[in-house]
């Protein structure tokens, strides 16, 4: 059973330009997270999705973020015309039904130029 | 609001030591409690999860307790190796993680 997937493991973008970040969970697993950490702090929560579906998105910037996890394919984590601040390491977890242990992915490092 | 507090932040310890890290979070309406291992520029390994219900967890030479009405968790780690430097990570539950600043822990052969 492979774990949590995500690519590319390393993003370099200029400013401006869009980020795509995938995620594809551990098999038999229905929920994926978004997690940031910015360089030298903790890690903050972003979005809580299930399939097809957005449950919590209190943790997006409320604008160029956008998080979808379609009934085919990996969750994408967009970011819009990515600005310095956005340079971070972003982690997928995936967990089963339940409230049960989250299961993190090697993350990816974005660098906006 | 949740927050999330582990004490120390950082921890240099000789080869052989037993230690314990703390962990403390303000709202005890807690699901379960994980704790993690992070490795420099990489990503988080799950070490052991408790549930809101459970008092303790033990694996290996780890063994995390919970007091959820005090708001407090402990990971000991028992006969630490050089191998067991990283930073580790408290993390508290609703549907979220709510992640606290992590100890950094170095352990000198």
């Amino acid at each position: 059973n492979a774990g949590v997937m995500q690519n590319p493991r390393h993003l370099v973008r200029r400013r401006g330009q869009e980020a795509r970040l995938r995620c594809s969970p551990m098999k038999g697993h229905s929920h994926v997270y978004w997690y940031r950490q910015l360089p030298e702090e903790g890690l903050k929560f972003m979005v809580y999705l299930q399939k097809e579906n957005i449950i919590d998105e209190s943790g997006m910037p409320k604008e160029r973020f956008s998080a979808e996890f379609p009934k085919e394919g990996p969750s994408i984590l967009r970011i819009q015309q990515v600005v310095r601040g956005d340079s971070a390491a972003y982690f997928c977890a995936s967990s089963p039904p339940g409230l049960r242990a989250q299961y993190f992915g090697p993350g990816t490092r974005l660098t906006v130029l | 609001k949740q927050e999330v507090t582990q004490i120390p932040a950082a921890l240099s310890v000789p080869e052989g030591e037993n230690l314990v890290l703390n962990c403390s979070f303000t709202d005890s309406a807690i699901y379960n409690l994980q704790w993690f291992r992070q490795d420099p520029g990489k990503g988080l390994t799950s070490l052991l999860l408790i549930q809101s219900s459970q008092r303790e967890q033990t694996s290996g030479r780890l063994n995390a307790s919970l007091d959820k009405s005090s708001g407090r968790s402990t990971l000991y780690i028992a006969a630490s190796q050089p191998g067991d430097s990283a930073t580790y990570l408290c993390a508290v539950s609703g549907s979220r993680l709510t992640f606290g600043e992590g100890t950094q822990l170095t352990v000198n052969p």
